[in-house]
């Protein structure tokens, strides 16, 4: 398993501001992700972190609202940028195996007025 | 596009009852599979993974897969409020790395 931190736990932002989420693993992992969750929903899965290179988006979100980095094995960010309130939620990093089984951080709880 | 469809509940048991969640999947090509516990206001806690068809037991929990079927499920035996909580279903396809998580089973022990 892998222990995962991040922050900040919680924010509230203004709109058209942006916010970078913080993700540290405590071992080197294969795979990171970020995800959303609004409350009572599912995960949504925003994007695939890979190291030295660009993210993996997927449907729905894009490099230049969601800059996400991955300059080693252990750490990851993610921007939200030009806030609106539509992006209030709770997002959330997870390091993956390669088996598939994921550990999640506990999460990030973004309002934005 | 790949699905994961669960049961949203609420789904109530007494205390020391089984609980029985279930989840069904769209990719054929599916290789793991795993059920995640999430309290209210936590984040996604991993609980079991399942591989191969059959039943795998850790403890109270055993998770069951049918590949044939498209079919896993989830068995809490003698359930406690503290298993309340939402139970998310997770499948693996069997190229790439994405995961695609069910919308989640809420489950409610009643003391």
């Amino acid at each position: 398993s892998a222990v995962i931190s991040q922050k900040p736990s919680r924010d509230i932002c203004q709109r058209g501001t942006s916010l970078t989420i913080q993700c540290q693993v405590d071992s080197q992992v294969t795979m990171m992700f970020w995800y959303r969750q609004q409350p009572g929903q599912s995960l949504t899965l925003i994007a695939t972190a890979n190291q030295g290179s660009e993210a993996t988006y997927e449907s729905g979100f894009v490099i230049d609202k969601f800059p996400i980095s991955r300059p080693n094995l252990t750490f990851s960010t993610l921007t939200v940028s030009n806030m609106s309130p539509e992006d209030s939620s709770i997002y959330l990093c997870s390091a993956g195996t390669h088996s598939g089984e994921q550990y999640f951080g506990p999460g990030t709880r973004l309002t934005v007025t | 596009q790949k699905e994961v469809e669960q049961n949203s509940g609420p789904l109530s048991v007494p205390e020391g009852a089984i609980a029985s969640l279930n989840c069904t999947y769209s990719d054929r090509g599916s290789q793991s599979f795993f059920w995640y516990r999430q309290y209210s206001g936590k984040s996604p806690e991993l609980i079991m993974s399942i591989y191969s068809n059959g039943d795998k037991e850790d403890g109270r929990f055993t998770a069951q897969l049918n590949k044939a079927s498209q079919y896993v499920s989830l068995l809490i035996r003698d359930s406690q409020p503290s298993d309340s909580a939402t139970y998310l279903c997770a499948v693996k396809g069997g190229g790439g790395f994405k995961t695609i998580f069910g919308a989640g089973t809420r489950l409610f022990v009643k003391a």
